[in-house]
């Protein structure tokens, strides 16, 4: 079975970075598109980006400047680092896999930001 | 960026009623179009795939439809444990898009 689960810090300081990684079991990162989508309080919700099977990666146009995820096949994990954060970047982040549709997701990991 | 309208924001039901969820895109999308259910404290479950297309392990009751820029999800006889946040979102082009969900409640 897929299983995918986020890690990281749960508080992060305004103009540092936040950092996030999702470990996936029971599929190889190697085969179809693993995102990183947020949800907001008040349930809004936010498709960050993705990468590839290949390594290839699209981000959403609002977050390109800031956003960049990686990848370690060896490891089967994926990561996220949003640069230059602010408290409009406190939300529950997910990790999810794409294809038709987000079928797998983690579990969520609340990223608040605050001095 | 395609925006995503759903209404409405929230609907009232009682269990046994049978409901319709809105959701219209700014421009047209084919069938690109994926339904999720989410409950406090839960992932996103999804519901329907590309518009009508059933997945594994999710009650018959929920159905979707539509086509070009209007979409419907069908809860056919509410459930009890159906009360949540249903979103749509689209694949039809980058970036992907959500809308802003339709809560059900219990009337």
């Amino acid at each position: 079975e897929v299983q995918l689960q986020e890690s990281g810090p749960g508080l992060v300081k305004p103009s540092q970075s936040l950092s996030l990684t999702c470990s996936v079991t029971g599929y190889s990162i190697t085969s179809n598109y693993w995102g990183w989508i947020r949800k907001f309080p008040g349930n809004k919700m936010e498709w960050m980006g993705y990468i590839s099977y290949s390594g290839s990666t699209s981000y959403n146009p609002f977050l390109k400047s800031r956003i960049s995820i990686t990848r370690d096949t060896s490891k089967n994990q994926f990561f996220l680092q949003l640069n230059s954060v602010t408290t409009e970047d406190t939300a529950t982040y997910y990790c999810a896999r794409y294809y038709g549709g987000y079928a797998y997701w983690g579990q969520g990991t609340l990223v608040t930001v605050s001095s | 960026d395609i925006v995503l309208t759903q209404s409405p924001a929230t609907l009232s039901v009682t269990p046994g009623e049978s409901v319709s969820l809105s959701c219209r895109a700014s421009q047209g999308i084919s069938t690109s179009i994926h339904w999720y259910q989410q409950k406090s404290n839960e992932s996103p479950r999804l519901l329907i795939k590309y518009a009508s297309q059933s997945i594994s392990g999710i009650p018959s009751r929920f159905s979707g439809s539509g086509s070009g820029t209007d979409f419907t999800l069908s809860i056919n006889r509410v459930e009890s444990e159906d009360f949540s946040v249903y979103y749509c979102q689209q694949s039809y082009s980058l970036p992907h898009t959500f809308g802003a969900g339709t809560k059900l409640e219990l009337k």
